[in-house]
């Protein structure tokens, strides 16, 4: 069975910074691109970021320069490091994986992890 | 970037057919998905290349695409569909991923 759980939310203050760790069990996280996608308190999915099998990289406009993903395949885990994190980063953040081929859609997901940026 | 409209709600009684859309320019050249997702709960996939069901998914949730509308349609609705749905496209110009806006379907 696949499992993809999510760690490291919590409360943060505006400007601080934050590393997601996304452990995945009965499913091998190198072959996949991986991606987190997150959910503002009652609002819809936004994508964040994209994580390729080869280690490219892209990310939201609204992330863009503020946050980093990786990978570890020696633990099987994904993560997302997030700096300078405002109040409107705020949200559930999902761990998920992908389909191996475009059009790309989320198969797997995670449970979720809160982040509440707040002073 | 790009943007997919979903209405915001759609109402319908239990053994009805509910159909949900999702805009878009020249979506029916991408590829559509869809997501299920209950209060408390992470999304599921419902549906895959704009018609495709994922295993365990019923054969009531059916999808179609073409032109600028994508639709998803849950034939014989039960109670246990109300959720909300979103849509979502690979944007190949910025390798990005794009998420409708969402419906959010009530069983009357």
């Amino acid at each position: 069975e696949v499992q993809l759980v999510e760690s490291g939310g919590g409360l943060i203050q505006p400007g601080g910074s934050l590393r997601l760790s996304c452990a995945a069990s009965g499913f091998t996280v190198s072959p996949n691109s991986m991606s987190w996608v997150r959910q503002a308190p009652r609002r819809g999915l936004e994508w964040v970021s994209v994580i390729y099998r080869g280690g490219t990289a892209y990310y939201a406009d609204s992330v863009k320069g503020r946050f980093t993903i990786s990978r570890d395949n020696s633990k099987n885990t994904l993560y997302l490091h997030m700096n300078s994190l405002r109040a409107d980063d705020t949200a559930v953040y999902y761990c998920v994986s992908e389909s191996f081929n475009p059009p790309y859609y989320f198969d797997y997901w995670g449970l979720g992890t809160l982040i509440t940026v707040s002073s | 970037s790009y943007v997919l409209t979903q209405p915001p709600s759609v109402s319908v009684a239990p053994g009805k057919t509910a159909r949900i859309t999702c805009g878009g320019d020249n979506i029916g050249s991408a590829g559509v998905h869809w997501y299920q997702q209950k209060p408390g709960q992470a999304p599921v996939l419902v549906i895959y290349f704009d018609s495709d069901r994922p295993s365990g998914i019923p054969e009531r949730f059916s999808g179609s695409n073409s032109g600028n509308t994508a639709t998803l349609t849950i034939s014989r609705v039960e109670a246990g569909d109300e959720a909300d749905y979103y849509c979502q496209v690979w944007d190949s110009s910025g390798d990005h991923r794009v998420f409708g806006t969402g419906t959010k379907v009530t069983v009357l």
